[in-house]
């Protein structure tokens, strides 16, 4: 049981380039989320799914799309780097039960870099 | 959607005091508060939470207290060591969902 699994753990990206961040769960929740990590800023919601086929924006969505085609994977696709979005990125799950709300479980984090 | 503010953004405290960090919370229908400790270079982890059925909960030295009515909950840590040094964040759901939304953190440093 692997948990959350993000990759990669380091990237640097020139202004302008696309990539996706992975991340992928092994523990069947339904609930996966992507945070930004900025200093001083906590962790803000980019996307998130409630589950496979159903996504939704979260508080800071621009410039980032995503999809949750299958349970377990949830990819974060930025679309065109800028520097604003030099960040440490955090994908994490959790699930409900009928005690109703779970903890989410985070990924190891993804530090990005555009310059 | 729920906004969580929290206080302080920064505690320091020599080794062997106590703590305090408290958030406020503006969806009345919230009713789960966990606590995640972040420590440098890791992730967040989930330290102790509380759901809105009871005021208090303990864990060793830490407890968090849930005062609804007023919309705020907080998180004492007791007897502070240097290994508590991180950064602490509260969160409630966002709305009727279950995905959490962070306060903005508070960086803890213990002196020995």
């Amino acid at each position: 049981n692997a948990g959350v699994t993000q990759t990669p753990k380091f990237q640097v990206l020139k202004t302008g380039q696309s990539m996706t961040l992975q991340c992928a769960q092994d523990m069947n929740h339904e609930y996966m989320s992507w945070y930004r990590q900025d200093p001083g800023m906590g962790l803000r919601l980019i996307h998130y799914s409630v589950g496979a086929g159903i996504t939704d924006q979260g508080e800071v969505p621009n410039g980032y799309n995503v999809s949750r085609s299958t349970t377990e994977d949830f990819p974060l696709r930025l679309l065109s780097a800028a520097p604003s979005q030099t960040s440490v990125y955090f994908c994490a799950s959790s699930y409900s039960t009928s005690l109703d709300h779970t903890e989410a479980f985070f990924g190891q984090g993804t530090r990005l870099t555009v310059v | 959607g729920e906004n969580v503010e929290q206080h302080p953004s920064t505690l320091s405290v020599q080794e062997g005091d106590s703590a305090v960090i408290k958030c406020t919370y503006s969806d009345s229908a919230s009713n789960y508060f966990p606590w995640y400790k972040q420590e440098l270079g890791k992730r967040p982890q989930l330290i102790i939470d509380i759901r809105s059925n009871v005021g208090e909960k303990k864990d060793q030295r830490i407890a968090v207290t849930l005062n609804k009515t007023a919309k705020h909950f907080s998180l004492h840590i007791t007897e502070t060591q240097p290994e508590d040094s991180a950064v602490y964040f509260c969160a409630a759901p966002s709305g009727g969902s279950y995905i959490p939304t962070f306060g903005r953190g508070t960086s803890l440093i213990v002196h020995p």
